[in-house]
């Protein structure tokens, strides 16, 4: 495993149903990041977690959205409640260092019908 | 308003024609990386540029930042298909705190089309 991975690739869901999405970042990076990104846009950050401690988020992360790093590897990204203005390109990226490059996995597209 | 604005946002050309793209801020940035991203894909990652002036090359693509850090200029000679994708900046804003200093800023994309 060389890159971020992520799951599941795309996501179908109905208004109000909840979904969460999982990362595996790279595995000696203790830096990660979720981003959004919808159409024509770039992504926009988030959250961030050094270990499994979250440390900055984005006011764009409503009360429906959580995120977790139990064990410091892995993250998941929990929407509750979904909105069709959920629906997005969710992006986790990872860094090994301060300030330190961000690598990208796939994301995970997120359809709210 | 973006803090970091990429123009032109959609540029179609033929294979073989020069292009420059470019990315441009009222703020300074420490570095700033440019990365591509193709349809249904994240962004990967094509050069971190840290120094005023310097210049970066990877294979026909040419990266600058600008002497005041404020911009960053991305050239591409002889384009072909496979350069097709949406090129983004992105920076880290200067942080309110030391736990700030961590998230990335992008500007909204360059779409480019090289046309056979």
């Amino acid at each position: 495993d060389t890159g971020v991975s992520q799951d599941p690739r795309h996501k179908i869901t109905k208004r109000g149903q909840n979904v969460t999405f999982r990362c595996d970042p790279i595995s000696e990076h203790n830096r990660l990041y979720w981003y959004r990104q919808t159409l024509g846009q770039g992504p926009e950050f988030l959250t961030y977690f050094q270990n499994e401690a979250q440390l900055e988020k984005s006011r764009l992360l409503s009360d429906r959205f959580s995120a977790e790093r139990p064990k410091g590897s892995f993250s998941t990204l929990e929407i509750q409640r979904t909105e069709q203005g959920d629906s997005a390109m969710y992006l986790c990226a990872s860094s090994q260092v301060r300030e330190g490059e961000q690598f990208f996995g796939p994301g995970t597209r997120l359809t709210v019908l | 308003t973006q803090l970091l604005e990429q123009s032109p946002q959609f540029l179609s050309i033929q294979e073989g024609e020069n292009l420059t793209v470019y990315c441009n801020s009222s703020s300074v940035f420490s570095s700033l990386q440019w990365y591509r991203q193709e349809p249904g894909e994240g962004p990967v990652l094509l050069v971190t540029v840290v120094t005023g002036g310097e210049v970066k090359k990877l294979k026909r693509l040419t990266f600058q930042f600008g002497d005041a850090r404020k911009d960053s200029s991305l050239h591409i000679t002889a384009a072909q298909p496979g350069d097709t994708g949406l090129y983004l900046c992105a920076a880290r804003p200067r942080p309110s705190s030391i736990q700030g200093a961590q998230k990335l800023v992008f500007g909204q994309g360059t779409r480019l089309t090289i046309n056979p």
